[in-house]
């Protein structure tokens, strides 16, 4: 069964720190995305990759940045975690368009 | 550029009743069209899809969709929603010059009572 896992399900972390989110798929796909999802927003675009070494801003950048050094591994980094960053963070890769995501599981994390 | 519009941010139940959960969009382009279902502390799972063809499309646990071209809908429906059912239910549109990325509405929570 394809997956895509996030190392963490829930995280606590003080304002200031540096936070990193790792994500994996092993469906060999080429396209990763990083969103984040609050009550009534939806989920929003924080950074995308269509291949190694590879990214773009997605709708929402600011505060954080990402990695991308291997195919199936895909990080996102709150440089200075501050309180509004307190979300639920889904990972998802993609093979095509058509195909649409396979989503991980998520990770909540909470700034204190 | 594109966007998705659900139409309402919470749908209560009463289960053996039928649901329609409201999806619009708005593209320049012609679009793929997705429904992803999330249930509680879960990460989003891929319900149903439009591609081409049919505008009828249907998963394995009896949710329906429609794509309406004309009305740029892709409303969800189930003629008997179970308890089950009870979950978030996101749409979402991915157009040709979006590349791979989906563009997701805000959602709709399902919610079926006894």
């Amino acid at each position: 069964d394809v997956k895509v896992t996030q190392s963490s399900r829930y995280l606590v972390k003080r304002t200031g720190e540096k936070v990193f989110l790792e994500c994996v798929q092993d469906m060999d796909h080429e396209n990763m995305f990083w969103y984040r999802q609050d009550p009534g927003l939806g989920l929003r675009l924080i950074y995308f990759s269509y291949d190694v070494k590879m990214k773009e801003k997605g709708d929402i950048p600011e505060g954080y940045s990402v990695s991308r050094e291997k195919k199936e591994r895909f990080s996102l980094i709150l440089e200075s975690a501050s309180t509004n960053q307190t979300s639920m963070y889904l990972c998802a890769s993609s093979l095509s368009r058509a195909n649409g995501y396979t989503f991980g599981s998520g990770t909540r994390l909470t700034v204190v | 550029a594109q966007s998705v519009t659900q139409l309402d941010s919470q749908v209560p139940v009463f289960e053996e009743a039928p649901v329609e959960l409201r999806c619009n969009y708005s593209s320049s382009v012609s679009v793929y069209l997705f429904w992803y279902v999330q249930y509680p502390n879960q990460g989003l799972q891929l319900l149903l899809k439009y591609l081409s063809g049919s505008t009828l499309v249907e998963s394995i646990n009896g949710f329906e969709a429609e794509f309406n071209k004309s009305q740029t809908s892709f409303h969800l429906r189930k003629p008997s929603v179970h308890i089950s059912d009870t979950a978030e239910y996101f749409c979402a549109v991915s157009g040709g010059n979006q590349g791979g990325k989906l563009i997701f509405g805000q959602g709709t929570e399902l919610s079926v009572k006894p």
